[in-house]
């Protein structure tokens, strides 16, 4: 069964960076791509970009572009996303999700990060 | 970007209640490309309707999607407690992907 394993929690310091991963089982890595969404608390869903694990290609949203970088490590089936400069605005739940190929839904989805940004 | 309002953003039902809840996008969507997913308290969000109409595995037939252009709209024919959630639409019209604000369900 496809299986997107998260992290629970990540603590970090303001300013600092951190590096967020999605372990995929279950399917064949390189023939889905993957997406990553935040979302703050008692918030919506925001979507940060998406990056296909054949050839590392990546879609930004324009918010996010200076903040995340989306990269996959195919011998280990797992997408990562970094995140810079850390705000208390990037407190939130990441999630990520796979893309299914017929009408671009996100069909399976990690049970998320919670990144808690505080000194 | 094609930004998706929903509406309401808060509806409340009794079990048994029809209800309808709508997603309006600020340019057309292809009916293929509009997604609705369901988000219970604390847990990550489930796909429920894919392209417009299409039930994703598991969901109760009681839910029905339908609607073209800019205009989308979830319904449930008879609510039930488990039905209490938050739903998002969700389009790819190209990028950025977009979601509406979801429409929170609380059942009576």
């Amino acid at each position: 069964q496809v299986q997107l394993q998260q992290p629970g929690a990540e603590l970090v310091r303001p300013g600092a960076s951190v590096k967020l991963s999605c372990k995929a089982s279950g399917y064949t890595f390189t023939s889905y791509w993957m997406n990553w969404v935040k979302q703050r608390p008692e918030q919506g869903l925001e979507w940060i970009g998406r990056i296909d694990p054949y050839d590392s290609e990546t879609h930004y949203n324009q918010k996010f572009k200076d903040k995340a970088i989306l990269t996959v490590d195919k011998s280990s089936s797992t997408a990562y996303m970094q995140l810079s400069s850390l705000t208390s605005e990037d407190s939130a739940v990441y999630y990520c999700a796979r893309e299914a190929v017929r009408g671009r839904a996100m069909d399976y989805w990690g049970q998320g990060t919670s990144v808690t940004v505080s000194s | 970007e094609n930004v998706l309002t929903q509406s309401p953003a808060i509806m409340s039902a009794s079990p048994g209640e029809k209800v309808t809840m709508t997603c309006r996008a600020s340019s057309s969507v292809s009916s293929s490309y509009l997604h609705w997913y369901q988000q219970k308290s604390g847990a990550s969000p489930k796909l429920w309707i894919y392209s417009t109409s299409n039930l994703a595995s598991g969901v109760p037939a009681r839910f029905s999607g339908s609607g073209s252009g800019t205009s989308y709209s979830l319904t449930i024919s008879s609510v039930e407690a488990e039905d209490a959630a938050t739903y998002y639409c969700q389009q790819y019209s190209g990028y950025p992907r977009t979601f509406g604000g979801g429409t929170k369900l609380e059942i009576k």
